[in-house]
């Protein structure tokens, strides 16, 4: 009964192609977030959102776009992926007013070849 | 530019022995949790510190806030094979509770 869920858990895709990730939350939580990791480069923020269609830029945003249409989904989609994306992907929640702390999905392994 | 220092990068050490963590940066933090991440998974969060000097106990996890919020420390005792992740600290700053992560700790422990 995970209060988070990230689809799919792994995918592998081709330079140039489009790819959507989705994090679907059953916390009704106001933020969601999109991080990345990469060896060497801990966790770095994509995307994150405060609210339905209020989303904002992170420290890595080039080549990602996001929408949030409903409190529960958030999803990531890289318009054109290239092998400089190919990470791991957590999308992460959090309720600032209550307690502290995100929580993390389980990630999703995307290759792009 | 990496805002959150950790060290070591790697540990490896046996079972029973005791080790820390350190998370240091230029900036001031409001608070600092730290995390652990195992294979395959999401960060799971530890800890929270808020205050300047703040020290916290987690059964053998003794996680320290530096006076000026600057840094963190994170002391385990008597480590045992299970304590073996990767340790994450993350700092909040500003508006949107937005984390920035430390570049992490990979510990293994091993009987």
């Amino acid at each position: 009964d995970a209060g988070i869920t990230q689809s799919p858990r792994h995918k592998v895709t081709e330079t140039g192609t489009p790819v959507t990730l989705r994090c679907h939350q059953t916390e009704n939580h106001r933020y969601m977030y999109w991080y990345r990791q990469d060896p060497g480069h801990g966790l770095r923020l994509i995307h994150y959102s405060y609210g339905v269609k209020d989303t904002d830029k992170g420290e890595v945003s080039d080549g990602y776009s996001v929408s949030r249409s409903k409190t529960e989904d958030f999803l990531l989609t890289l318009e054109s992926a290239t092998s400089s994306q190919t990470s791991v992907y957590f999308c992460a929640i959090s309720d600032p007013q209550g307690p502290s702390g995100y929580t993390f999905g389980s990630g999703t392994r995307l290759t792009v070849v | 530019t990496q805002l959150l220092e950790q060290s070591p990068q790697f540990l490896s050490i046996q079972e029973g022995e005791n080790l820390t963590v350190y998370c240091n940066s230029s900036s001031v933090f409001s608070s600092l949790q730290w995390y652990r991440q195992e294979p395959g998974e999401g960060p799971v969060l530890l800890v929270t510190v808020v205050t300047g000097g703040e020290v916290k106990k987690l059964k053998r996890l003794t996680f320290q806030f530096g006076d000026a919020r600057k840094d963190s420390s994170l002391h385990i005792t008597a480590a045992q094979p299970g304590d073996t992740g990767l340790y994450l600290c993350a700092g909040v700053k500003g508006t949107a509770s937005k984390l920035t992560f430390g570049t992490g700790t990979r510990l293994q422990v091993t009987l």
